[in-house]
């Protein structure tokens, strides 16, 4: 299976820390990307990395790729209790063009 | 924009029935995805089209279940028959252009058989 795993499952910081969350996949890929989902919601797009970058920031939110070693994370700054939600990678690998395959995903809670 | 537009939200049907589910994508995007997510196999790809013309539907579960796009703005995933393991989050997404491009996810069908 090409699909990514995700560590941790679960993770609980406190509003103002920063979250860490990282992904790791089996097969090249062409890009890499973070999806968000609210409970009971649809998916949000976050970011998306290409296999040639490294790093990408939007506002609070940071992603690297290490494609050497198949992983990628995702760094949350100064969280706030809004950011609870559960965080997806999605990969698109290398000759299944368009077809993205998800992660397993980390359960993220924002306590105040 | 309204986003992708799914209904019905939610599907509440007994084991046997046909449910069809349906999306509408943004206008203007010409690839169309439907997913199906459970908490024991997270979050499948079942089909996708791009420009209407079905590309892969190798994730389709079985014969049961059916997809079609009979133009740029409306798809429907059927079940006929359903069971109760088909009890799952359905969602569908599209996306403008080829592959490397963001897909923009529809709030989802929560379908629950009886």
């Amino acid at each position: 299976s090409q699909q990514g795993e995700e560590d941790p499952q679960a993770l609980s910081i406190q509003e103002g820390e920063n979250a860490t969350m990282n992904c790791s996949y089996k097969t090249s890929i062409n890009n890499l990307q973070w999806y968000r989902q609210n409970s009971g919601r649809g998916l949000v797009h976050l970011i998306l990395i290409r296999s040639n970058e490294r790093e990408k920031h939007s506002g609070r939110l940071r992603v690297t790729l290490d494609t050497s070693k198949k992983s990628s994370s995702l760094l949350i700054t100064a969280s706030r209790a809004a950011d609870t939600a559960s965080y997806f990678c999605a990969t698109e690998h290398t000759g299944t063009a368009s077809k993205l395959t998800f992660g397993t995903g980390t359960r993220l809670q924002v306590t105040l | 924009d309204a986003g992708v537009i799914q209904s019905p939200r939610h599907e509440v049907t007994e084991m046997g029935q046909e449910v069809t589910l349906r999306c509408k994508p943004i206008s203007g995007h010409n690839s169309l995805f439907w997913y199906r997510q459970t908490m024991m196999r997270g979050l499948e790809l079942l089909i996708y089209f791009n420009n209407n013309v079905p590309i892969d539907d190798s994730g389709m579960p079985e014969d049961r279940f059916s997809a079609k796009m009979p133009n740029a703005s409306f798809s429907t995933l059927k079940i006929q028959p359903s069971e109760p393991r088909d009890s799952a989050v359905y969602f569908c997404a599209s996306r403008k252009g080829s592959a490397g491009e963001t897909q923009y996810f529809g709030p989802g069908t929560r379908l629950l058989v009886l």
